[in-house]
C-alpha cells in the first residue's frame, strides 16, 4: 500500500529565516506530486505540482519554491520567510489515468508559524 | 478563474436529522472530489465523482454530481456526532487532463449535537 510522509510536523520560524519542508511517498512510482497551503479556516490553495523528476510548475507567485530531486521526494523551500507564509502545508500525490477516478492522497501536513 | 463555492459554510444539526451540502463550480470539469478534515488533521478522501449523474454512497454520506448544472451535493442521512468535521469539495481544473490540479471550496464546518 501507499504511504505519504511529511516532516517536520510543526515548525516555528522567525521572519527572514529559511525553510525546507520534505515530503516522501512510498509504494508507488512516477506519481504526480503537489504542495498545498491551507490558511486558518480556509480551503486549500495549490502552490506547486510536479509530474516528474525536476519538473516543477508554480501556481501562484510567492516567496516559496519547490524541487523534486527524486521520483518520490518533493521539497518546499524558502530563502526568507514572511509572516504571510504561516499556514498548514499539505503534500499530496496521485496517479491519474485519463478517464480514471484516482483520488489525491494527502500527507499528514506541516503546521508552520512564522513570527 | 475557476470558482468553487460551498454552502453552507457552517452547519449545526441535531443527531438523527438529514441535511445537504452544496458545491457549485464555475467551469466544466470531469472530476469532482469530496474530502473530510478533522480539526488539526489532514484530508481524508470520501468520494471521487467522474460523470454526470454519478452517485456514490458510504455509510450516512451520499454524494452526487450534475455536470450540466455544475453542482455536486453531499447528503447526510440521520447524522451522528462522529460526522462532525469540515467537508471540502474540490474540482479538477483541467478537463481531459492528467495534471490533477484541484480547486477547493472553502469548506463546510459541520457540528452534530445530541
Amino acid at each position: 500500500s501507499q504511504t505519504i510522509h511529511q516532516w517536520p510536523a510543526t515548525l516555528v520560524q522567525p521572519v527572514g529565516s529559511p525553510l525546507s519542508l520534505e515530503c516522501t511517498v512510498e509504494g508507488t512510482s512516477n506519481p504526480n506530486l503537489y504542495w498545498y497551503r491551507q490558511a486558518a479556516g480556509r480551503g486549500l490553495q495549490l502552490l506547486f505540482y510536479s509530474v516528474g523528476i525536476g519538473q516543477i510548475s508554480s501556481e501562484v507567485p510567492q516567496n516559496l519554491s519547490a524541487s523534486r530531486p527524486q521520483d518520490r521526494q518533493f521539497i518546499l523551500s524558502s530563502k526568507k520567510l514572511l509572516l504571510s507564509d504561516s499556514g498548514f502545508y499539505l503534500c499530496a500525490w496521485t496517479r491519474l489515468l485519463s478517464g480514471r477516478g484516482e483520488t489525491q492522497y494527502f500527507g499528514p501536513g506541516t503546521r508552520l508559524l512564522v513570527l | 478563474e475557476l470558482k468553487v463555492e460551498q454552502n453552507p459554510l457552517f452547519l449545526s444539526m441535531q443527531e438523527g436529522k438529514n441535511y445537504t451540502i452544496y458545491c457549485n463550480y464555475s467551469t466544466t470539469s470531469d472530476r469532482l472530489y469530496w474530502y473530510r478534515q478533522d480539526p488539526g488533521k489532514s484530508l481524508e478522501s470520501l468520494f471521487v465523482l467522474l460523470s454526470n449523474g454519478a452517485v456514490k454512497q458510504e455509510g450516512r454520506l451520499m454524494a452526487s454530481l450534475d455536470t450540466k448544472a455544475r453542482l455536486s451535493t453531499l447528503h447526510i442521512t440521520a447524522a451522528v456526532h462522529d460526522l462532525s468535521a469540515t467537508y471540502f469539495c474540490a474540482v479538477d481544473r483541467d478537463r481531459g487532463s492528467t495534471l490533477g490540479r484541484l480547486y477547493f471550496g472553502r469548506g463546510t464546518q459541520l457540528t452534530v449535537w445530541p
